[in-house]
């Protein structure tokens, strides 16, 4: 069946030092991979999304490429801020024949220290 | 203030009882979905409707879980004779509907605590 893996938490990093934050799944077809966010105190929102293999996906200075061959959607950032503390959530999308699959991760939460 | 809207924001009651958890999607939104996040655990999907129609129920967690939408609009999740296992956020997110490509809009979430 469909899952998807994310390294556990919680990862803490100084200011400006170089972020990931790992991210495998397993699907039956094609999936389309997103990276959600939850800052504290608010609700979920997408950070960036890719629909197909080789896609990068980015937005505020993260980025993420869908990896067919290693079926990863790593999670990278090259100089985090305190304000990315927050619990970042990978998530595959899938329609196909058998219906709407979601799976969400676990979650990862981040704190950046000053 | 055109984003998803949930109520009410925290719910307390007691085992056994029954639960209405409400959710407003964005308007024109054709998408909607239920989840539940319990505490150190990742989302859970529970439903998906398409308009009016919710093609897959499989992900209720048993038959004490029932969610309708009319008007294509606003969503109920009832949860009835509550335990304690149901504790939990239920988020509920909004979509223009396609959904192996859709960018979900979430709710903030119902905290829902089953004494």
């Amino acid at each position: 069946g469909n899952s998807v893996t994310q390294m556990e938490g919680p990862v803490t990093l100084s200011e400006e030092a170089f972020l990931t934050i790992n991210c495998t799944y397993t699907a039956t077809g094609y999936p389309s991979l997103f990276w959600y966010v939850q800052y504290p105190g608010e609700g979920l929102q997408l950070l960036l999304k890719a629909t197909k293999a080789d896609d990068k996906g980015s937005n505020k200075g993260f980025e993420a490429t869908y990896r067919k061959e290693t079926t990863s959607f790593h999670l990278e950032k090259g100089s985090v801020q305190v304000s990315d503390s927050a619990v970042y959530f990978c998530a595959l999308f899938e329609l196909n024949t058998g219906g709407f699959k979601t799976i969400f991760g676990a979650g990862t939460r981040l704190f950046v220290k000053a | 203030g055109a984003g998803v809207s949930q109520s009410p924001s925290n719910k307390v009651t007691e085992k056994g009882k029954d639960v209405e958890l409400r959710c407003d999607p964005i308007s024109g939104h054709t998408a909607l979905y239920w989840y539940r996040q319990s505490l150190g655990q990742g989302l859970e999907f529970l439903i998906y409707f398409q308009g009016n129609s919710a093609p897959d129920k499989s992900g209720l967690p048993s038959d004490r879980f029932s969610a309708e939408r009319t008007g294509g609009s606003v969503s109920t999740l009832t949860i009835q004779r509550t335990q304690q296992e149901d504790s939990a956020v239920y988020l509920c997110a909004s979509g223009w509907g396609a959904p192996g490509t859709d960018t979900q809009y979430f709710g903030p979430g119902t905290r829902l605590t089953v004494l």
